[in-house]
């Protein structure tokens, strides 16, 4: 189980824009990161402190914050932002966990 | 450039142990966390821990104690992860990934356990 909610499935028309949601009290808190799956891949950052893109991120992803919930939106998708996304974040007390949230299957029609 | 390179496949029987390697180049190894994250087949990502490569203190997420050893070989820049009394639900994918910031990813290391 995690204490990150995200729909596990979700879907855009090309060109579209679409917003990936991940909800958990423990965002009221702490920024989210964002890790994209593409099949028989292993993920990549494409968003980190809330809305930081790493080297080589389009700057058609990016991401936000209100209260819970982050998100990831995608504007103008493209047939290759078809993938899983993934949010986690890390607890900076402590042991420094980490948790992921279920995963978003992206689809873009 | 950042690389996280994993060992190949492994196959396993039922009770048996495994080691999976990361071995890291284009940075600095002790200045970054070596996390490890396990995907079972058609499954999501589940942070197991990290291991501190300043002073190899590991840190195991819950579920992930007993069974379940970080080390490293900071000699060649390499981290490890063993697992033993290997189970069939230890089948799975494992990743190394760097850093607190989890930012470079190995490319994975794929275990079965099968009798």
């Amino acid at each position: 189980s995690s204490d990150l909610t995200q729909d596990p499935a979700v879907s855009v028309a090309l060109g579209q824009t679409v917003r990936i949601t991940c909800r958990g009290d423990s965002l009221r808190s702490y920024y989210a990161n964002w890790y994209q799956q593409k099949p028989g891949q292993a993920p990549i950052l494409v968003l980190y402190s809330k809305n930081t893109r790493p080297s080589g991120i389009p700057d058609r992803f990016s991401g936000s914050s209100s209260g819970d919930t982050a998100s990831l939106t995608i504007t103008e998708a493209q047939a290759e932002d078809e993938a899983d996304y993934y949010c986690n974040y890390r607890d900076n007390s402590g042991d420094r966990i980490v948790v992921f949230g279920g995963g978003t299957k992206l689809t873009v029609l | 450039q950042v690389q996280l390179m994993q060992s190949g496949s492994e196959v396993k029987k039922p009770g048996a142990s495994v080691k999976v390697s990361c071995k890291t180049s284009g940075y600095i190894f002790t200045s970054y966390a070596i996390n490890w994250v396990r995907q079972a087949p058609g499954q999501g990502l589940e942070w197991m821990g990290w291991i501190n490569t300043n002073t190899g203190n590991p840190t195991y997420a819950q579920g992930f104690t007993g069974r379940f050893v970080f080390s490293l070989d900071t000699s060649v820049s390499t981290a490890h992860l063993q697992i033993s009394s290997l189970e069939a639900e230890d089948t799975a994918m494992y990743y190394c990934v760097r850093g607190l910031g989890s930012d470079f990813w190995g490319q994975g290391t794929l275990v079965t356990v099968s009798s």
